[in-house]
């Protein structure tokens, strides 16, 4: 049973638009929230992380939302672009060991 | 390149055979981890090693052993290879800050027919 809870399975967004995955969790004791961005034939490769005592983090075009009361944390991709297609990762863990990853989020950015 | 070393890159196995995924990092990190990815599955940890000289299970041990040989390697060894085990195992690393999170290295595919 996964841990992390991870939605959509896939997604296809127009270039310039805004992708926006979304994870949900129970365990209450995740005290980190990483996202990692995989391409074909690599590893993943870290994205963006967020502890749990901040609502918002923002990296260039990436952000991660966390509502930690409705245990749910969002990535959203502003400005898509076709290099931005890939596989999407939200996972977490408690103090950064035997980090759960949710199933993933296959995202296409049509040119 | 610093980073994660994964040898081999891919495996065709018989039912019943045995192997071992080998896997080196010279980032002097603590933590190894093994991962199996399946389609629709995510990433599953298989085994970790939060330090050398230790191991314990993840998620999805069996079937499955771990050596952490010394701090820069910790291999993965099948003893019995099944077609349940086909997927692509990925070994990372990690420092204890997690300020650049885990280090994952390319990835194995192994098929087992």
């Amino acid at each position: 049973q996964q841990q992390v809870k991870q939605s959509p399975q896939s997604l296809i967004v127009q270039k310039g638009g805004i992708s926006i995955i979304n994870c949900a969790y129970e365990n209450t004791a995740f005290d980190y929230f990483p996202w990692y961005q995989q391409f074909p034939g690599k590893g993943p490769a870290l994205l963006i992380a967020i502890r749990p005592d901040v609502s918002e983090k923002k990296e260039g075009r990436f952000t991660i939302s966390f509502n930690k009361s409705a245990k749910q944390f969002s990535l959203h991709i502003m400005d898509s672009q076709p290099g931005d297609s890939a596989t999407y990762f939200c996972a977490a863990s408690i103090q950064g060991y035997k980090l759960s990853f949710g199933a993933g989020t296959t995202v296409t950015v049509r040119a | 390149n610093a980073g994660v070393t994964q040898t081999p890159k891919f495996q065709v196995l018989k039912t019943g055979q045995s192997m071992t995924l080998q896997c080196a990092q010279d980032m002097n990190h603590n933590s190894m981890y093994w991962y199996r990815q399946d389609p629709g599955m995510g990433l599953r940890l298989i085994y970790y090693s939060a330090s050398e000289g230790t191991t314990d299970k993840g998620e999805v041990p069996n079937g499955y052993n771990v050596s952490r040989l010394n701090k820069r390697e910790f291999s993965l060894r099948l003893e019995s290879a099944a077609p349940s085990q086909t997927s692509v195992y990925f070994c990372a690393s990690s420092e204890a800050t997690l300020l650049h999170g885990y280090t994952f290295g390319s990835g194995t595919r192994l098929t087992v027919v």
